[in-house]
């Protein structure tokens, strides 16, 4: 069955360290991948996507992302985080199958910053 | 607009009540979707609507029963709930395949904000 993987449930970190979340999916097709953000209490956004092309995504707020195909790996990075980028961190797959998509997400990784 | 509004934003009923649940997206998406997220876990997906036509329903109970009336909207009608039902309740919009006659930009699934359901 698809999954996705995110090793870390929660990381903690001080402002101005770097980040790295990994993310790993078991589908051997073609797929787009997400990472999307849950800030406190507020809704679902997309972080950054991949389709195609450059494996290196770059997102909204700093983020970048890294497609390895030969590690069905999809981590998200940014070099220096803010107090501002405590939220939830998820990562998905999408499938493409007849009319519509269908996301898979991983289980989530909780980030605190610490001032 | 790539907004995607869902009322109400809190919802407490009892078991044997019936209530709807409202979405509704203006960018022309085909595709919509309602997905139910428990606390500090992911989304997990519900119903997905393709063309308003029902296209996958993830096993959900039949205690849940969704609705299409127009590409602009989705309803969850919710009846004989259980306290366990209790959660944020996500509705999603995206771009099947693109717009017509045009080539698809992206396939990334816009989300509102949710409704946050009680079950008492």
């Amino acid at each position: 069955a698809q999954s996705v993987s995110q090793h870390n449930h929660h990381v903690i970190l001080s402002e101005a360290a770097s980040l790295e979340l990994g993310c790993n999916y078991s589908y051997g097709g073609t797929v787009n991948l997400f990472w999307y953000v849950q800030y406190p209490g507020q809704h679902l956004q997309l972080l950054l996507k991949y389709f195609s092309g450059d494996p290196l995504v770059k997102g909204i707020k700093g983020f970048e992302a890294e497609f390895i195909k030969s590690k069905f790996s999809f981590n998200l990075r940014k070099p220096s985080v803010q107090w501002s980028d405590t939220a939830e961190y998820f990562c998905a797959v999408n499938r493409l199958s007849g009319g519509y998509n269908k996301l898979i997400f991983g289980a989530g990784t909780r980030l605190a910053v610490h001032p | 607009d790539t907004e995607v509004t869902q009322t109400p934003k809190h919802l407490v009923m009892g078991m044997t009540n019936k209530k709807s649940l409202k979405c509704e997206q203006h960018m022309g998406h085909r595709a919509m979707y309602w997905y139910k997220q428990k606390a500090k876990k992911p989304p997990e997906l519900m119903f997905v609507y393709s063309y308003e036509k029902l296209s996958i329903n993830e096993s959900v109970p039949s205690r849940f029963s969704p609705e299409c009336p127009n590409s602009s909207l989705l309803n969850l009608h919710l009846h004989a709930l259980q306290p366990e039902d209790s959660a944020l309740y996500l509705c999603a919009s995206s771009s099947p395949r693109g717009t017509w006659g045009t080539r698809p930009s992206s396939y990334e699934q816009y989300f509102g904000p949710g409704t946050r359901l009680t079950v008492t």
